[in-house]
């Protein structure tokens, strides 16, 4: 199993620009979530995802960050209109229906992606 | 809402030595998990241990044990034998069960392994 897959590991992006960070769920799990680490800090919820549906957005940002987890492809986060602010590493996580999968799998995260704003 | 709070910023051991890294929460809920995640410089978030709440018993894996005090809603992470390779953050997370739902994080904990 691949495990959840992020990409780019590493994004640069000027002031103004949009950045767009991809998951690839662990094989089999079919719920994602999105966390930002800034820096000397613990974890914080964005965003939980079911396929085409938003489940929980409660720690996104009310402006320019969106979300969406297609019925194809990766689940993506889109970060419009970057400010320094936005530079943080950004995880993914995914989980089975049952949380605790069959392999004992649970809630998994991505190696994240460093978004740096210029 | 549920909170974590992890109250050291940084701890160091000699290397062979034991060290405990101390975590407390706050839920009103009585069914959950609690987990200790280690991240080293690679950024990659790797679960240490798992503790159901509903568990009396603590948890262990190798190294690595717990103290869960579920009534004084403490969570302590004991690594015995220390390796250098155990340097990195560690995060205490809590995460209510029942459904998928999201993790509240503590702000982490550096470890420092003294060779």
């Amino acid at each position: 199993n691949a495990g959840v897959m992020q990409n780019p590991r590493h994004l640069v992006r000027r002031r103004g620009q949009e950045a767009r960070l991809r998951c690839s769920p662990m094989k089999g799990h079919s719920h994602v979530y999105w966390y930002r680490q800034l820096p000397e800090e613990g974890l914080k919820f964005m965003v939980y995802l079911q396929k085409e549906n938003i489940i929980d957005e409660s720690g996104m940002p009310k402006e320019r960050f969106s979300a969406e987890f297609p019925k194809e492809g990766p689940s993506i986060l889109r970060i419009q209109q970057v400010v320094r602010g936005d530079s943080a590493a950004y995880f993914c996580a995914s989980s089975s229906e049952t949380f605790w999968d069959s392999e004992g799998y649970g809630y998994t995260f991505g190696s994240g992606t460093r978004l740096t704003v210029v | 809402a549920q909170t974590v709070t992890q109250s050291q910023p940084e701890m160091s051991v000699q290397e062979a030595e034991t060290v405990t890294l101390s975590c407390t929460y706050d839920t009103s809920e009585s069914d959950y998990y609690l987990f200790w995640y280690k991240q080293p410089p690679s950024r990659q978030m790797i679960l240490v241990i798992r503790q159901e709440a509903y568990k009396q018993q603590n948890a262990t894996e190798n190294r690595f044990s717990v103290n869960f005090q579920k009534a004084a809603k403490s969570f302590s992470l004991k690594i015995s034998d220390s390796q250098l390779g155990d340097a990195a953050m560690y995060f205490c997370a809590l995460i209510l069960s029942g459904a998928n739902s999201k993790l509240t994080f503590g702000k982490g904990i550096t470890l420092s392994v003294r060779p």
